[in-house]
């Protein structure tokens, strides 16, 4: 699992609420990444960063913010819920080779 | 499972079989590729990868396959056991960026 946490692992929350879900690595690794993923879309970017406080958008990145105030963590926001941001969300870190691996996932549910 | 499409390729084979599974990859500029399995209800799990400047690269029970001349990438799973059974999908990683590009998946089913 490269030592990736994803906490809460569920949620379930009314539209308009704030939400953050977070990711932590133990491997001290650089890049850490957010993912979405939903039926036929499969795997999309919503943020990733290459360093402490250093943050860049993906290809889904409206409605969401991120923060990175230490190596260890990545912190997904969504600032008010939608039910269009009802997804499993993924984070993954960048080893050594340029491989992605994955954390366990975060099922959120938007009513 | 939450995982991927409601409407992703499938492939059933009968245990023991050997299965491939194919991927076309769209940027011609990618150096690195990698395969990955997701099981319901699970993260994907990096299974093999291999670089633009190979052609085929084994691991245990696993092969990947890579055409350039085609963008096509193919992982072959030998003797295949229920454990195979769940969605893999590609990914290629192009020249110089950060980011990795996603296929969709495609669904393996093994049959007793």
């Amino acid at each position: 699992d490269a030592g990736i946490t994803q906490s809460p692992r569920h949620k379930v929350t009314e539209t308009g609420t704030p939400v953050t879900l977070r990711c932590h690595q133990t491997e001290n690794h650089r890049y850490m990444y957010w993912y979405r993923q939903d039926p036929g879309h499969g795997l999309r970017l919503i943020h990733y960063s290459y360093g402490v406080k250093d943050t860049d958008k993906g290809e889904v990145s409206d409605g969401y913010s991120v923060s990175r105030s230490k190596t260890e963590d990545f912190l997904l926001t969504l600032e008010s819920a939608t039910s269009s941001q009802t997804s499993v969300y993924f984070c993954a870190i960048r080893g050594l080779s340029d491989t992605q691996y994955f954390g366990p996932g975060t099922r959120l549910t938007v009513l | 499972g939450e995982n991927v499409g409601l409407h992703l390729p499938t492939l059933s084979v009968q245990e023991g079989d050997n299965s491939i599974i194919n991927c076309a990859y769209s940027n011609s500029a990618s150096d690195y590729f990698i395969w990955y399995k997701q099981e319901s209800g699970k993260g994907p799990q990096f299974i093999i990868d291999i670089r633009s400047n190979m052609d085929k690269r084994q691991g245990q029970r696993v092969t990947v396959l890579l055409n350039k001349t085609v963008k096509h990438l193919s992982l072959q799973i030998a003797a295949t056991q229920p454990g195979d059974s769940a969605v893999y999908f590609c990914a290629e990683n192009p020249r110089g960026a950060q980011k990795l590009v996603f296929g969709q998946g495609t669904r393996l089913t093994i049959n007793p």
